[in-house]
């Protein structure tokens, strides 16, 4: 089975600031990596996936995710913070080839002038 | 091309009663899957169709079922609910099934009284 961790529940910041979500996963065998945004009322958007290839992926939004497969982490990357950033962000895994996300429980960024 | 759609958007039962939620998938995609998102549990998989066919399914009680019509839209229904169900339950949509490609629609949030 695989599991996320994501140890902040929640991430203050001001804006303009650079900021990390981090990400944590366990699973015995190869994963797909995500990081998803959700806004207050709405559903889930996709903001980037590691399939395979160069372990730094770039998303929308200016974000970015490191994949690091010795330390088992996928940990969320903006340079430079707007309120609009303002949500909460999801990491979820699933086994390749699956059809199943397996989510964290969610880190809830705040960004303030 | 639209996207995911659930309806309705909101919802109030009272214990004891069933409901069923709609989920119609971006044109083309046959694959549904269903998640759950409260509080306390955060994102759960129920269950994932594939041509009217479970392929998958989550770890929640035989109250929960769901099913997929010839035109890929999918229901979920929920007998005999229990108070925490309240939730906000979430529908994705994937042209194959594959976890990497899944779109979100908006969710239906779920208050059982």
């Amino acid at each position: 089975a695989q599991s996320v961790t994501q140890l902040d529940s929640q991430v203050p910041v001001f804006e303009e600031a650079p900021v990390e979500l981090r990400c944590n996963y366990s699973s015995s065998v190869s994963v797909y990596l995500f990081w998803y945004v959700q806004y207050p009322n709405q559903g889930l958007q996709l903001l980037l996936k590691y399939l395979s290839g160069s372990t730094l992926v770039k998303g929308i939004n200016g974000f970015e995710a490191e994949f690091n497969k010795s330390q088992t982490s996928f940990h969320l990357r903006k340079p430079s913070v707007h309120i609009s950033d303002t949500a909460e962000y999801f990491c979820a895994v699933s086994v390749i080839g699956g059809n199943k996300l397996t989510f964290g429980t969610g880190t809830q960024l705040k960004v303030e002038l | 091309k639209a996207g995911v759609t659930q309806t309705p958007r909101y919802l109030i039962k009272t214990r004891g009663q069933q409901v069923t939620l709609s989920c119609s998938p971006i044109s083309g995609h046959r694959s549904v899957s269903w998640y759950q998102q409260t509080p306390g549990q955060g994102l759960q998989f129920l269950f994932e169709y594939f041509s009217e066919t479970q392929r998958n399914k989550g770890n929640f009680p035989g109250r929960f079922s769901g099913r997929q019509f010839s035109n890929s839209r999918s229901e979920m229904n929920v007998s005999t609910l229990e108070l925490g169900d309240s939730a906000l339950y979430l529908c994705a949509s994937s042209v194959a099934g594959q976890s990497y490609e899944q779109y979100f629609g908006p969710g239906t949030r779920l208050t059982v009284t």
